[in-house]
This record gives structure tokens, sequence and C-alpha cells, in this order.
């Protein structure tokens, strides 16, 4: 069963902050989260892992509540650049495939 | 551009083809990924391979899709006799190990 993210949508303008939620039924051992551009690859932003390490990068934070089996991407002083749809990927504990959720649309206007 | 390659970029197909995509990934990464994505869909995962081993086959959609590794290197996919419904955007994805995927451009087919 896919993760469900929230918002659908959202539009931003140039500075404003942003959260993206995901949210899985099922416990996870980890969170990916990428960014897509239209035509393009997604383009990997943020792993997060059972016990708490994180890789990704530096202007881009987020959380993975373990017992909630929940993350959240946190996108600060957002930038026109930002703009495009983000998923998250979740991994259970027993696999080694990411289910994505269906996306949240992120427009960041001028 | 992530270093993972997939060609074609554009397939357009009559249906009852057959069709073959290609993957090179990133040179060092053992493991290497299809999804396929559907318009205004998250990627769908079908299959992957840890060097030439398929390890995990039972998400491919129907047995007209078929994946190979052979040499641990370049993986293809492909589907036989294509329908309208396998029209999607393929992509690619390979890690080092059980890690970060990094994903190509994808293959877009269209079946008409």
């Amino acid at each position: 069963q896919q993760p469900v993210q929230s918002p659908q949508a959202v539009i931003l303008r140039e500075g404003e902050d942003a959260v993206i939620n995901c949210s899985s039924s099922k416990a996870l051992y980890s969170v990916h989260w990428y960014r897509q551009k239209h035509g393009e690859a997604p383009v990997f932003l943020m792993i997060l892992l059972k016990g708490g390490e994180q890789k990704g990068h530096e202007k881009i934070s987020a959380s993975f509540n373990e017992k909630k089996q929940q993350s959240s991407l946190y996108l600060t002083a957002s930038q026109l650049s930002y703009s495009g749809t983000y998923f998250c990927g979740t991994e259970d504990n027993a696999g080694n495939m990411l289910t994505f959720g269906g996306g949240t649309r992120l427009m960041v206007k001028p | 551009d992530t270093g993972v390659s997939q060609n074609p970029r554009h397939k357009i197909t009559k249906r009852g083809q057959n069709v073959t995509f290609r993957c090179d990934p990133i040179s060092e990464h053992n493991r290497l990924y299809w999804y396929r994505q559907t318009l205004g869909q998250g990627p769908e995962f079908l299959t992957y391979f840890q060097n030439e081993a398929q390890l995990e086959k039972s998400r491919l959609l129907s047995d007209r899709f078929s994946a190979e590794r052979p040499k641990g290197s370049f993986s293809t996919l492909e589907i036989q006799r294509t329908e309208q419904g396998d029209s999607a955007m393929y992509l690619c994805a390979s890690s080092l190990g059980k890690n970060i995927q990094y994903f190509g451009a994808g293959t877009r087919l269209s079946v008409l």
C-alpha cells in the first residue's frame, strides 16, 4: 500500500516556507525524498533511516517519526528552483523496494 | 545528470509490437531497479537486480514484462505484445547496496 502525501499541491511566494508530509500504514525502515521536474528524472533530496541517521542536502531538512510511520520534509526560504513534484518513497522492514506516494506539486512564484 | 543513462528517451510503437529499453547504471553500483510512472503518479516498482541476479520480480505487471542484467552492468526491460495501457514513463535507478537510488531520465513509451 502506497504512502499518503499531503498536501497534494501547494503554491508559495519566494521566501515562504512549506511542509510536506508522508504517512504510511506499515512499519518503516527508511523514507526517501525526491523532487521531480516535468520531463526529468526524480532527484534525490534526503534519506531518513530507522534509528535516526539522515543523509541529504544541507539546505533540506526532514523528520522521521518511526512510531507514527510518518515523515515530513521542510522547505525553508523557498526559491523558484524548488518548484516541482515532491515524492516520498518508503521502505518497510522486510524489503529492498521503495513504494512511492502520489506526490505533492509545489509551485513557487516570484 | 545523475550518471544513469536510459535509451531510447522516447519510443512510439504500435499495439502488439515488442519493445526493449536499455539502462546503464552508475558504474560502481551493484543494484539496478526498474519503475513505471504514469502521469500524475509516483514511480511504481517493477523489479530489481543485485549484480546479475534478479532478486524481486513479483511486481512485474504481467508475464509480457521481462528484465535482464546479463553481466551485472547494463540492464534491459522488454515488453512483449504491447498494449495501450503500457504507455508510461519507464524509469531505471541504481544504487550501491541498500542506499540512495539515483534515477535516470526515463524512456517514455507511447503505444498507438
